[in-house]
């Protein structure tokens, strides 16, 4: 069984530039969540997506926007990068929804700068 | 509005002495709690949640409804415990999306 994968792992990005990061569900998960976390803060939810249509979006701007594909893997795209968008970013995979008492599986973040 | 909240940012103890790791929400009906762990250089897991009522690794945590709490509980801490711990809930008020306490850092002293 393959875990949640995340590439790049670490990303550095200027001001007003774009940006995607990748994330590969682990096998049989047809759900994947996305969360920005701040230095010393928790998980702050972005959004999520199940079976390729979004399934939920917490309070961040259209700029972050996403996609899932076909074998579920799926990208997080930041448009016009602000510097409060440094951070580090995390997909996370679960079986379906919302029916499984919600245990995630986590990758390990991609650490996004912004200078 | 749904919130978690864990009000110690570090927590040390010693090795062998009782933990608790408080965790108090705000959320309208029925929450889902969990406690995820993020040990050195390792991805976060799943801990435990209140409905599966289990004891993982040595802790516990109890849903108290009245009090809006569910804090995590250790009798006797070990040096593999220190690491970083988030209280999280879901429910239908929050669309079934998890919502975060900012963590607690734990460290076992020899």
């Amino acid at each position: 069984e393959t875990g949640v994968t995340q590439s790049p792992t670490h990303l550095i990005k200027t001001r007003g530039q774009q940006v995607t990061l990748r994330c590969s569900s682990q096998s049989g998960h047809n759900t994947v969540s996305w969360y920005q976390q701040a230095l010393g803060q928790g998980p702050q939810f972005i959004f999520q997506y199940y079976r390729e249509e979004e399934n939920g979006r917490g309070n961040f701007p259209p700029r972050f926007s996403g996609l899932q594909f076909p074998n579920y893997s799926s990208e997080l795209n930041v448009n016009a990068l602000e510097l409060d968008d440094s951070a580090l970013y995390l997909c996370a995979s679960s079986p379906t929804a919302r029916d499984n008492g919600y245990e995630q599986y986590f990758g390990p973040g991609t650490r996004l700068t912004v200078t | 509005a749904q919130r978690v909240t864990q009000p110690e940012k570090l927590l040390s103890v010693f090795k062998g002495a009782p933990v608790e790791l408080k965790c108090n929400y705000s959320y309208s009906g029925s929450p889902e709690l969990f406690w995820y762990v993020q040990y050195s250089r390792q991805r976060l897991q799943l801990l435990l949640r209140h409905i599966s009522r289990e004891s993982i690794k040595g802790f516990t945590a109890d849903l108290n409804k009245g009090e809006t709490s569910f804090h995590l509980k250790k009798p006797f801490a070990q040096e593999e415990d220190s690491a970083m711990y988030y209280c999280a809930l879901s429910g239908y008020s929050s669309n079934y999306q998890l919502i975060w306490g900012a963590g607690t850092k734990l460290i076992i002293k020899p």
